[in-house]
């Protein structure tokens, strides 16, 4: 059972350009959330989807930040014109439905972007 | 409000035991996780409490008190590999997780 995937592990955008982050969930998962950690810091929550839904966005800055989970597909993680600030690691988990221990978070590799 | 506190560091040597301490406050709690994360890579899960009392798992264990607000996580037998940031992990309202600092261990021959 493959885990949680997500691609690309690296990006190098340069200032103003766009970022896309991917993220495919664990088979059988159908709740998806991103997350952002900074170097030396702890992992912040920033938004949480199920299919074609937006469950939660309270962790998402208001601006140049957006996600989806389409209906086909994985999850993407889109950053528009991109600042030196955005420079972060990008984890993606995903769950399954239901409560308690089935709502377990599991993580992917993460994508380390990185703007010049 | 989300509010999470562990150490920063904490060193052990090879084979000893150690105990790391959480503290929390979370609006609507229901869940209390420990990762484990290597650097570099991503958080990987360890334990889960929801009830109060002792969890253990091989090596590891993870103790909740909810009226306190309180969780420890023990390694023990601990092995070079162990060396990893160990992450307090709330989860609230909404599914939605709140992440300690994650506390950084390193051990020692």
């Amino acid at each position: 059972n493959a885990g949680v995937m997500q691609n690309p592990r690296h990006l190098v955008r340069r200032r103003g350009q766009e970022a896309r982050l991917r993220c495919s969930p664990m088979k059988g998962h159908s709740h998806v959330y991103w997350y952002r950690q900074l170097p030396e810091e702890g992992l912040k929550f920033m938004v949480y989807l199920q299919k074609e839904n937006i469950i939660d966005e309270s962790g998402m800055p208001k601006e140049r930040f957006s996600a989806e989970f389409p209906k086909e597909g994985p999850s993407i993680l889109r950053i528009q014109q991109v600042v030196r600030g955005d420079s972060a690691a990008y984890f993606c988990a995903s769950s399954p439905q239901g409560t308690g221990y089935e709502e377990t978070q599991y993580f992917g590799p993460g994508t380390r972007l990185l703007v010049l | 409000g989300q509010n999470i506190d562990q150490p920063t560091e904490m060193t052990a040597t090879e084979g000893a035991i150690v105990q790391i301490n959480c503290t929390y406050q979370t609006s609507g709690f229901n869940g209390l996780f420990w990762y484990q994360q290597h650097a570099g890579e991503a958080p990987t899960f360890l334990s889960y409490n929801v009830l109060d009392g002792l969890e253990e798992k091989g090596r590891f264990s993870s103790f909740l008190s909810r009226s306190k607000g309180y969780s420890y996580l023990l390694l023990k037998e601990l092995q070079m590999k162990d060396s990893a940031s160990y992450l307090c992990v709330s989860r609230g309202a909404g599914n939605k997780l709140t992440f300690g600092g994650g506390t950084r261990v390193l051990v020692k021959p």
